[in-house]
């Protein structure tokens, strides 16, 4: 296993559009994370889930975004209606049940809305 | 969840130690404290933890004193592809599972 990986790497897409993101975390895990990242500042935790079920999902930024995880597997982030505001790197991370503070993350997917 | 407080910057020039040091004074008895490093276009990298005294491994030690209100991260001499940005981070967001960002140490090395 190589670790994280996340497709695609860059997206642009117009805004109004609906777009999707997928993560494969690193199999043994059973944590999944989603983090938001926009120029200058640190991720932003969005939800994470432990196998296929989303534990937290208040810090999503609004309605228009969504998570799932539907066999504990891969998950899919996605963000409907896209906005301008929402143009960031969108990243993933995974980890252990029991070391959450060690999270391996991807490489991100870069989103622009234009 | 303690607060962090680190420089926005550093310079420094191959070969040398770099120290970028962390406050946390309101960290509570269970957080542990972790750094991690982002170089552009990618995912943060976890580097060290710690939670008391000194820890060292491949790539780094972390010092961190008897009261736990600071620590210190400890490159030793540098190189180019030290350049990246490092977060301090400590606890979690209790309940969320998440980890804290903030801007982190933005680390320059010059040849």
């Amino acid at each position: 296993d190589t670790g994280v990986s996340q497709d695609p790497r860059h997206k642009i897409t117009k805004r109004g559009q609906n777009v999707t993101f997928r993560c494969d975390p690193i199999s043994e895990h059973n944590r999944l994370y989603w983090y938001r990242q926009t120029l200058g500042q640190g991720p932003e935790f969005l939800t994470y889930f432990q196998n296929e079920a989303q534990l937290e999902k208040s810090r999503l930024l609004s309605d228009r975004f969504s998570a799932e995880r539907p066999k504990g597997s891969f998950s899919t982030l996605e963000i409907q209606r896209t906005e301008q505001g929402d143009s960031a790197m969108y990243l993933c991370a995974s980890s252990f049940l029991t070391q959450e503070e060690t999270q391996y993350f991807g490489p991100g997917t870069r989103l622009l809305v234009l | 969840l303690a607060k962090t407080t680190q420089p926005i910057s550093m310079d420094s020039y191959e070969g040398q130690e770099v120290n970028i040091t962390c406050s946390h004074n309101n960290i509570a008895t269970n957080d542990y404290i972790t750094w991690y490093q982002q170089f552009p276009s990618q995912g943060p990298r976890f580097i060290i933890q710690g939670y008391k005294t000194k820890v060292t491994n491949e790539v780094a030690s972390l010092f961190i004193p008897a009261d736990r209100k600071s620590s210190t991260l400890s490159l030793p001499r540098v190189s180019l592809s030290d350049t990246a940005v490092y977060y301090c981070l400590v606890g979690e967001d209790t309940g969320r599972r998440a980890l804290t960002f903030g801007s982190g140490t933005r680390l320059q090395v010059q040849p």
